[in-house]
Formats: C-alpha cells, sequence, structure tokens
C-alpha cells in the first residue's frame, strides 16, 4: 500500500458525460500528479501541483482539468467524454515539489470507462 | 522536451536466468533521477530501483541492478535470478514525470 488514495476505483459512463476523479495523496507529500493510460500503453502524464498551485503540465486536454485543494486532495475533473478517454487514471504523489529528485508513489487507479 | 525511449516491447527470460532491459533518454539536464516501476497485472506502479545522475555507482536493489552510462544516456535494468513474480510491464522513467512505452516481460517456468 502506498498511501495514495484514488476513488472510484472503476467508473462507467456514456460519452459526453462529465466525471470527476479524487485523489488523496501520502501524509506528508505536498505535490500530486496525474497520468493518463490508455490500454497497453505507457503513463502519460497529465498535469502536476504542488501545495495548491499548478506546477507543470503534460498532455492534458483542454476538456480535462484539475485541481488541488487546502487539504491536498486533488481532483481531476474529465468533460465532454469520448470513447478514446476510457482510461487508467493514476494519482501519484511526492514530497518534493520539482527538485530532480521526485520519487512518486502511486495510488491504484481509476479505470474510466466510456461507452 | 525530455523523451524517454524503450525499444523492447517485449522480452522473455526462463526462470533462474538473467534479462536486461533497455531505455536511452534525452535531456540536456546533468542532475536528475532515473526509475524503473514494475506494473503488474494488477496495474499497480511499484518503484523497482532509482539511480541518481551524479552518482556514477551502479544502483542495486537485491536481484535488480542498473547499468547507468550518462554520456549514452543509457539506462538499462538487469534483473538477475529470474522468478516468475518479475512478470510485468516494465517502465523506464525521467524524473519520474516523463515514461517509456514500457517493455512486457514474460518469464517462463
Amino acid at each position: 500500500d502506498s498511501g495514495v488514495t484514488q476513488t472510484p476505483k472503476h467508473l462507467i459512463t456514456a460519452t459526453g458525460q462529465r466525471v470527476t476523479l479524487r485523489c488523496s495523496p501520502r501524509s506528508g507529500d505536498l505535490s500530486v500528479y496525474w497520468y493518463q493510460q490508455s490500454l497497453d500503453q505507457g503513463l502519460q502524464f497529465l498535469i502536476q501541483y504542488y501545495n495548491g498551485e499548478e506546477r507543470a503540465k503534460g498532455n492534458i486536454l483542454e476538456r480535462f482539468s484539475a485541481q488541488q485543494f487546502p487539504d491536498l486532495h486533488s481532483e481531476l475533473n474529465l468533460s465532454s467524454l469520448e470513447l478514446g478517454d476510457s482510461a487508467l487514471y493514476f494519482c501519484a504523489s511526492s514530497v518534493f515539489p520539482g527538485s530532480s529528485y521526485n520519487e512518486q508513489f502511486f495510488g491504484p487507479g481509476t479505470r474510466l470507462t466510456v461507452l | 522536451a525530455q523523451t524517454v525511449t524503450q525499444s523492447q516491447p517485449e522480452m522473455s527470460v526462463q526462470e533462474a536466468e538473467t534479462v536486461t532491459l533497455s531505455c536511452t533518454y534525452d535531456t540536456s539536464e546533468s542532475d536528475y533521477y532515473l526509475f524503473w516501476y514494475k506494473q503488474p497485472p494488477s496495474r499497480q506502479m511499484i518503484l523497482v530501483i532509482r539511480q541518481e545522475a551524479y552518482k556514477q555507482q551502479n544502483a542495486t536493489e537485491n536481484r535488480f541492478s542498473v547499468n547507468f552510462q550518462k554520456a549514452a544516456k543509457s539506462f538499462s535494468l538487469k534483473i538477475s535470478d529470474s522468478q516468475l513474480g518479475d512478470a510485468a510491464m516494465y517502465f523506464c522513467a525521467y524524473r519520474g514525470m516523463r515514461f517509456g512505452a514500457g517493455t512486457r516481460l514474460t518469464v517462463k517456468p
């Protein structure tokens, strides 16, 4: 158990809908990262937050947004969902925000299925 | 932008033997960390080993070791005495945010 929690574990929804994925980082970690992993693909970095502020942005679509709250939990919002958004969404957390050393601890992921 | 390349989509090894997974990366930075993560069928991402770029000594964690060639920007993972439980996807990562496409390792009994 990494100490990172993600809810829900599974989510099934329809095209055009909007969903919210939630992540709670390890105790003491200030930085949260979101990744998307499509079937049998590598991890695509979406976005990073540190202590409530956006720190780095990756391949995140405009239909997607995220935020980190004062209690450090984070939410990833996916809207106008398309079939291609079906994937495993990982949240990870780390102590250090952006130094060269940023070992991340991964949550179990949320599996999103868009029908 | 930093890129990470894993040129072996699939690898196979006999139980108890040794296998090496390759990874190359591109960066202009001099100080960074590299990571290997394992993703078993449960899909959980598990850190296997990390390497600090300013350290010349290759990292080792039990049966897992790396061959880090900074000038060549190469970071390969060696698994010795392979076990059935080593079967998984293995991802190389640069600074933990840039991941390679992964290598699927099969271990044959």
